[in-house]
């Protein structure tokens, strides 16, 4: 069965610095690989998508994630943190199958020091 | 863009109540799915459903239903609610090897 993880559920940067979230999954294929936002009390909004086109995928808000085979993972990352990046991400993989089931990880919390 | 809707962002009930939680979607979208999210432990699928009247057990249906009468509206209902059903309750739409829309979710209380 497929799985993901998201090593570390806390993560803390300070305001200009990389941000680095992880993410590892495990399948037989190449899935479909996702990473969400969610600032608090709200829904998750899609930050970006790998469907097998580039392997380095641009998103909004300045973040990107590169997905490598070899390691199978999808780090997302962004060169440098603001304050309103304080969130959780939850990485997502799926089969692209007509019932498009996701599976996501435990998320990561993000938070910004000024 | 694609909105779907979740008819209450805060809800308390009582144990043994029975419970609706409404999602409509605006899109078309064929997928329909009800999630819940507890700390720690992410989202967990409960039900999806694929088509009207479609439906599939997720991860952990225990104690849950779903209704899907129309293409834009996928209903989660808790027969009987308990505490340990406290939780966020997330409502996405996808088509097929897209991403999901989700609701702004509905946080549920059961005292």
């Amino acid at each position: 069965a497929q799985s993901v993880t998201q090593l570390g559920s806390h993560v803390s940067v300070s305001e200009g610095a990389l941000v680095l979230l992880r993410c590892n999954y495990s399948s037989s294929v190449p899935p479909y690989l996702f990473w969400y936002v969610q600032y608090p009390n709200q829904g998750l909004q899609l930050l970006l998508k790998y469907t097998s086109a580039a392997t380095l995928v641009k998103g909004i808000n300045g973040f990107e994630a590169e997905f490598k085979k070899s390691e199978t993972s999808f780090h997302l990352t962004k060169p440098s943190a603001h304050m309103s990046d304080a969130a959780e991400y939850f990485c997502a993989a799926g089969d692209g199958g007509a019932t498009n089931k996701l599976i996501f990880g435990t998320g990561t919390l993000l938070a910004v020091q000024p | 863009d694609v909105k779907v809707t979740q008819s209450s962002r805060y809800l308390v009930k009582r144990t043994g109540e029975k419970v609706f939680l409404e999602c409509v979607q605006d899109m078309d979208h064929e997928n329909m799915f009800w999630y819940r999210q507890d700390p720690g432990l992410g989202l967990r699928l409960i039900y999806f459903s694929y088509d009207v009247k479609m439906k599939e057990k997720g991860d952990i249906p225990e104690g849950y239903s779903v209704s899907r009468e129309k293409k834009e509206r996928f209903s989660l209902i808790l027969e009987s609610a308990s505490t340990n059903q406290t939780s966020m309750y997330l409502c996405a739409s996808s088509y097929p090897g897209y991403g999901y829309t989700f609701g702004s979710g509905t946080r549920l209380t059961v005292v």
